[in-house]
């Protein structure tokens, strides 16, 4: 049973326009939701995160939208850039006491110049 | 190092056979966490030491795999008579108490031939 699903394995945008990434969740006790980074034959990077009691979080470029009635949120990358290409994992965290994060299987991005 | 550090980077071993994987964490951090990321595959937590408390082996997935963490610090992750299936990318992440912002290391790439 996939609790968190990115439905896109890869995507492909334009230098300068908007990224959005997807992601899915169905377990409703996720606590809090978390971007990682990955490039290859790195280990990830945190990126970005946001509570399950917000809706929206911004730093920098980065912005994460979480919908929690349609169990969805999204990251968006504005202006994308080529150092953003890479595989971007969604990870779940259950609430207090939980330390187990629960990942997607990644969108690859690749920003095209 | 400043990061978290993993050997060996890439591992090549027979069916049948033992293998080691190490990791060294950020100093100071208490939590080390073990995940695997097969092909195609999201990361799969293994297993998670917080400090002295016993560690949380749930996600370890068969007997076949044991991790003991010497001293508060360094970790072991252990896998007796290997199989092709285990074939994957081993990573090992620290932090300061509790998740859920890990500090990846870059991974062992594990094959079993």
């Amino acid at each position: 049973d996939q609790q968190v699903k990115q439905n896109s394995p890869s995507l492909s945008v334009q230098e300068g326009r908007i990224s959005i990434l997807n992601c899915d969740y169905t377990n409703s006790m996720f606590d809090y939701f978390l971007w990682y980074k990955k490039y290859p034959a790195e280990g990830p990077t945190f990126l970005i995160s946001i509570s399950s009691i917000k809706d929206k979080n911004e730093d920098g470029r980065f912005t994460v939208f979480l919908n929690k009635s349609a169990k969805h949120l999204s990251l968006h990358i504005v202006p994308s850039q080529p150092g953003d290409s890479a595989v971007y994992f969604c990870a779940g965290e259950l609430g207090a006491g939980s330390y187990q994060l629960t990942f997607g299987k990644g969108t690859k991005l690749s920003v095209i110049p | 190092g400043a990061g978290v550090s993993q050997s060996p980077s890439n591992k090549v071993t027979e069916k049948g056979k033992d293998v080691e994987l190490r990791c060294d964490p950020i100093s100071g951090h208490t939590a080390l966490y073990w995940y695997r990321q097969s092909l195609g595959q999201g990361l799969e937590f293994l297993i998670y030491f917080q400090g002295n408390s016993a560690p949380d082996k749930s996600g370890l997935p068969s007997d076949r795999f044991s991790a003991e963490r010497t001293g508060g610090s360094v970790s072991t992750l252990t896998i007796q008579r290997t199989q092709q299936e285990d074939s994957a990318v081993y990573l090992c992440a620290s932090s300061a108490y509790r998740g859920p912002h890990l500090h990846f290391g870059n991974g062992t790439r594990l094959t079993v031939t």
